[in-house]
């Protein structure tokens, strides 16, 4: 079964430094994974996605993740933080026949000025 | 723009009262998804269509009913509301799930049962 895992609920951080957002996984086959965006009172918008073609996957807005199979994690990080990344961010992943994504609880970013 | 469209944006309802969410995409996707976001919850697939004629239960199911009515539009509908059911409501559409695209989704439905 297909689950994941958002070790922290908030994040602060300083503008102009490091995000780092951690994600878990489970799975049982190789997975497919996304991070979405979701500003306050909009929709949720993709990231970046993995799909077993790179390990280190470019996103939009300077932002990345990395595919650990050993970890079974998949975090995201961005080098410097700027107001405008302030938001609830999710992890999901795709279930293995493909109809199914399911999310993690979010974790939600604050950007100190 | 091409995109999801949800209507309405915000619904006040009292217990009991019944009514339809509407969404429509015009990306010609074949897959269509209702969620509900609650805090601290992430959110949480209430029904599917993988394609048009076909509709199965997520994992909230309970308490709501799809119409997937063609390849465009697909509604979701609370029969009786109820206050567990206060919620922001996400449709969301992608061409073909198995290909590994990301969703796209609508701007939300902000529901509350009174």
């Amino acid at each position: 079964a297909q689950s994941v895992t958002q070790l922290d609920s908030h994040v602060s951080v300083s503008e102009g430094t490091p995000v780092l957002l951690r994600c878990n996984y489970s799975s049982s086959y190789s997975p497919s994974l996304f991070w979405y965006v979701q500003h306050p009172n909009k929709g949720l918008q993709l990231l970046l996605k993995y799909t077993s073609a790179a390990t280190l996957v470019k996103g939009i807005n300077g932002f990345e993740a990395e595919f650990k199979k050993s970890e079974t994690s998949f975090h995201l990080t961005k080098p410097s933080a700027h107001m405008s990344d302030a938001a609830e961010y999710f992890c999901v992943v795709r279930e293995d026949t493909g109809n199914q994504f399911y999310f993690g609880t979010g974790t939600s970013l604050t950007v100190i000025p | 723009n091409a995109g999801v469209t949800q209507t309405p944006k915000f619904q006040v309802l009292k217990t009991g009262q019944s009514m339809t969410l509407q969404c429509a995409q015009d990306m010609n996707h074949n897959s269509m998804y209702w969620y509900r976001q609650d805090p601290g919850m992430g959110l949480r697939l209430i029904y599917y269509s993988a394609s048009e004629g076909t509709t199965d239960k997520g994992e909230v199911p309970n308490g709501y009913n799809v119409s997937r009515l063609n390849k465009r539009e697909f509604s979701l509908r609370l029969e009786s509301a109820a206050p567990s059911q206060t919620s922001v409501y996400f449709c969301a559409s992608i061409e073909r799930a198995y290909l590994y695209d990301g969703y796209t989704f609508g701007s939300g439905t902000r529901l509350t049962v009174v």
